[in-house]
C-alpha cells in the first residue's frame, strides 16, 4: 500500500526557510493531489496547501505569502518550503494524499520542526 | 473560511460506553465532512469520509451521520484502543479546516 515519509531539518533558525520533502512509496505520485498539514505541539491541525501531480497548487491564505509546494514526479516526491519562519511555525509537519473529494489518507508519520536560534 | 467547532472538547468514558461527538460547521458543507482519530505521537487516521462512509479497515462500532452544518461521530461500544483525540474536517472548500478536537479518555 502507499506509504509517505517526511524528511528534512528538525531545526530551523528564525527568518530562514523551512524545507521538507515527502517521499511516496508503494504507488505512483501521478494522478493524485498531495497535501501538507501541520500541528503545533499540543494543538490542533492546520491545512497548509496541496499540489496536483501536474503542478497545480492551492494554499491556505493564512500562509500563502510564505509557502510553496512543488512536485518531482521522477523521484515520486513533493516538497514544502515555508519562508521567514518564526517560533509560531514550530510544529509537526505531515504530508498526506488527498482522496476525492478532499479527505486525507494515508498520512506520513510526521516530522517535528522547531524554529529556534 | 469555514469554521468548525466540536463538542465536547473532552470526555471521560468507560469501556463499553456509547460515545457521541458533535461537529458543527459555520455554513453548510453538504456531506463533505471527514472524521479522524489521533493517538499521542501518531499521525491522524481516517475513520469516516463523506459524513457517514466508513473507511476500509475501520471497525463497525464507529459511525457517522449528519449533513449541512451538524454532524455526529458515534462509537457504539468504546474499546480500550479507542481512547484518543477525534477531529472533524470540512472537505467542502479551501482552505480545508479542522475542528479543535475532542479528547476521549478513560473514566
Amino acid at each position: 500500500q502507499v506509504q509517505l515519509q517526511e524528511s528534512g531539518p528538525g531545526l530551523v533558525r528564525p527568518s530562514e526557510t523551512l524545507s521538507l520533502t515527502c517521499t511516496v512509496s508503494g504507488g505512483s505520485i501521478s494522478g493524485y493531489y498531495w497535501t501538507w498539514i501541520r500541528q503545533p505541539p499540543g494543538k490542533g491541525l492546520e491545512w497548509i496547501g496541496y499540489i496536483y501531480y501536474a503542478g497545480n497548487t492551492n494554499y491556505n491564505p493564512s500562509l500563502k505569502s510564505r509557502v510553496a509546494i512543488s512536485v518531482d514526479t521522477s523521484k515520486n516526491q513533493f516538497s514544502l518550503r515555508l519562508s521567514s519562519v518564526t517560533a509560531a511555525d514550530t510544529a509537526v509537519y505531515y504530508c498526506a494524499r488527498v482522496d476525492d473529494p478532499n479527505w486525507f489518507d494515508p498520512w506520513g508519520q510526521g516530522t517535528l520542526v522547531t524554529v529556534s536560534s | 473560511d469555514i469554521q468548525m467547532t466540536q463538542s465536547p472538547s473532552s470526555l471521560s468514558a468507560s469501556v463499553g460506553d456509547r460515545v457521541t461527538i458533535t461537529c458543527r460547521a459555520s455554513q453548510s458543507i453538504s456531506k463533505y465532512l471527514t472524521w479522524y482519530q489521533q493517538k499521542p505521537g501518531k499521525a491522524p487516521r481516517l475513520l469516516i469520509y463523506a459524513a457517514s462512509s466508513l473507511q476500509t479497515g475501520v471497525p463497525s462500532r464507529f459511525g457517522g451521520s449528519g449533513s449541512g452544518t451538524d454532524f455526529t461521530l458515534t462509537i457504539s461500544s468504546l474499546q480500550p484502543e479507542d481512547f484518543a483525540t477525534y477531529y472533524c474536517q470540512q472537505s467542502d472548500s479551501t482552505p480545508f479546516t479542522f475542528g479543535p478536537g475532542t479528547k476521549v479518555d478513560i473514566k
